[in-house]
């Protein structure tokens, strides 16, 4: 299995652009969430989702988007680019609950210019 | 509102050392509790975690302690070696706050001085 993957792993931004990072998980879990991680802070929860067509706002929501057409794949959207969004993401699966064991990706480098 | 956190942003230690790592939380109807380990550059390794109904739990050289009556949990790291080098983070399930997601406090910098 390859776990949790994410695309890309570095991406610079202008402000006001817009894209899409994505995550893909091959452990047929169902939960599966969004953290964002700036310096020396701890993650913070963005979105997750409890199964496919299920979605739901985390901690700090503004600014995101995402969906869950299958299993598989969580895409994370930013519609309009921010400076305030320069940070490191990370997607994470579990097997059904936040509370089973999260699987975390390798994260992506986003800088907002 | 609710949060988890760290009592000290870094920690130096002697390779061959115990090392013991502190969290504190602030909701009393929190029921579980995770450590991860995070290397440079790479996302956040699961290494153990711990329900209220426990007190104590031990895995391979780690240990995690859960006080409620402080709201505390501790991580400790048997003959500290110069791989266990990371940023260690305590996060929990925190009711409450309308998000099902783990609460992260901002971790604790380990260094493993030879």
């Amino acid at each position: 299995n390859a776990g949790v993957t994410q695309t890309p792993k570095f991406q610079v931004l202008k402000t006001g652009q817009s894209m899409t990072l994505q995550c893909a998980q091959d452990m047929n879990h169902e939960y599966m969430s969004w953290y964002r991680q700036d310096p020396g802070m701890g993650l913070r929860l963005i979105h997750y989702s409890v199964g496919a067509g299920i979605t739901d706002q985390g901690e700090v929501p503004n600014g995101y988007n995402v969906s869950r057409s299958t299993t598989e794949d969580f895409p994370l959207r930013l519609l309009s680019a921010a400076p305030s969004q320069t940070s490191v993401y990370f997607c994470a699966s579990s097997y059904s609950v936040a509370s089973d064991t999260q699987y975390f990706g390798p994260g992506t480098r986003l800088t907002v210019l | 509102g609710e949060s988890v956190g760290l009592h000290l942003p870094t920690l130096s230690v002697q390779e061959g050392d115990n090392s013991i790592i502190n969290c504190a939380y602030s909701n009393s109807a929190s029921d579980y509790f995770i450590w991860y380990k995070q290397e440079s550059g790479k996302g956040p390794q699961f290494i153990i975690d711990i329900r209220s109904n426990m007190d104590k739990r031990q895995g391979q050289r780690v240990t995690v302690l859960l006080n409620k009556t402080v709201k505390h949990l501790s991580l400790q790291i048997a003959a500290t070696q110069p791989g266990d080098s990371a940023v260690y983070f305590c996060a929990g399930i925190l009711s409450g706050g309308g998000a099902d997601g783990l609460t992260f406090g901002k971790g604790t910098h380990l260094i493993i001085q030879p």
